[in-house]
């Protein structure tokens, strides 16, 4: 059963334009939302998170959209860059079980020159 | 910023012998260390959840005889894949959560492969 859903396993955008990456989740108690950032063979790399009492986050050219009545979150990358190439994840979590984390599959991101 | 060390970070066993994978947080006390497991292009799957001090708590089909989790101290978790067989190959990583932690810090993943 799988909570946390990126539908899309890959993105290609152009430089300068905006990346919006997707994620749905089926729990309705979930309380915290997280996207990670990942190379191969590396961790993931935190970048931003929203409670689910927010609508939105924003932290430079990163900005997190919940909507919770359609359980949806989304990612906003603008400009996009070419470092920005990688998979990201987004993640959620229930503080009352311990605040472990659920993943979603990952978005691979390519942004092209 | 919090920092986890992970360490190998690439391992090749033979089969049935056991690997120790550590995991240090180096400028904060991680209260909560998560273990997971990462298949070729596929999600992170949470294999257990270890509090300071606590045994582990595993995640349904993870075993934890196989798996064992070791967090002694504040600042070191360790996870030791015994027996190991050719389909225990994996990306392994682990995240810790504990005060000063800027929400969950994630280690930078051990690739093991059983031969």
């Amino acid at each position: 059963d799988q909570q946390v859903k990126q539908n899309s396993p890959s993105l290609s955008v152009q430089e300068g334009r905006i990346s919006i990456l997707n994620c749905d989740y089926t729990n309705s108690m979930f309380d915290y939302f997280l996207w990670y950032k990942k190379y191969p063979a590396e961790g993931p790399t935190f970048l931003i998170s929203i409670s689910s009492i927010k609508d939105k986050n924003e932290d430079g050219r990163f900005t997190v959209f919940l909507n919770k009545s359609a359980k949806h979150l989304s990612l906003h990358i603008v400009p996009s860059q070419p470092g920005d190439s990688a998979v990201y994840f987004c993640a959620a979590s229930l503080y009352n079980q311990g605040g472990k984390l659920i993943f979603g599959q990952g978005t691979e991101l390519s942004v092209k020159p | 910023g919090a920092v986890v060390s992970q360490h190998p970070s690439r391992v090749i066993c033979k089969s049935g012998t056991s690997v120790k994978i550590e995991c240090r947080s180096l400028d904060f006390q991680a209260t909560t260390m998560f273990w997971y497991r990462q298949f070729p292009k596929k999600s992170l799957m949470l294999m257990a959840t270890s509090n300071e001090g606590s045994k582990a708590t595993y995640e349904q089909g993870v075993e934890k005889d196989k798996f064992l989790i070791n967090h002694a101290s504040l600042t070191l978790s360790t996870l030791t894949v015994t027996s190991a067989h050719p389909e225990d190959s994996s990306f392994y990583i682990c995240s810790a959560f504990g005060q000063g932690a800027r929400g969950y810090t994630f280690g930078s993943g051990t690739r093991l492969t059983v031969v």
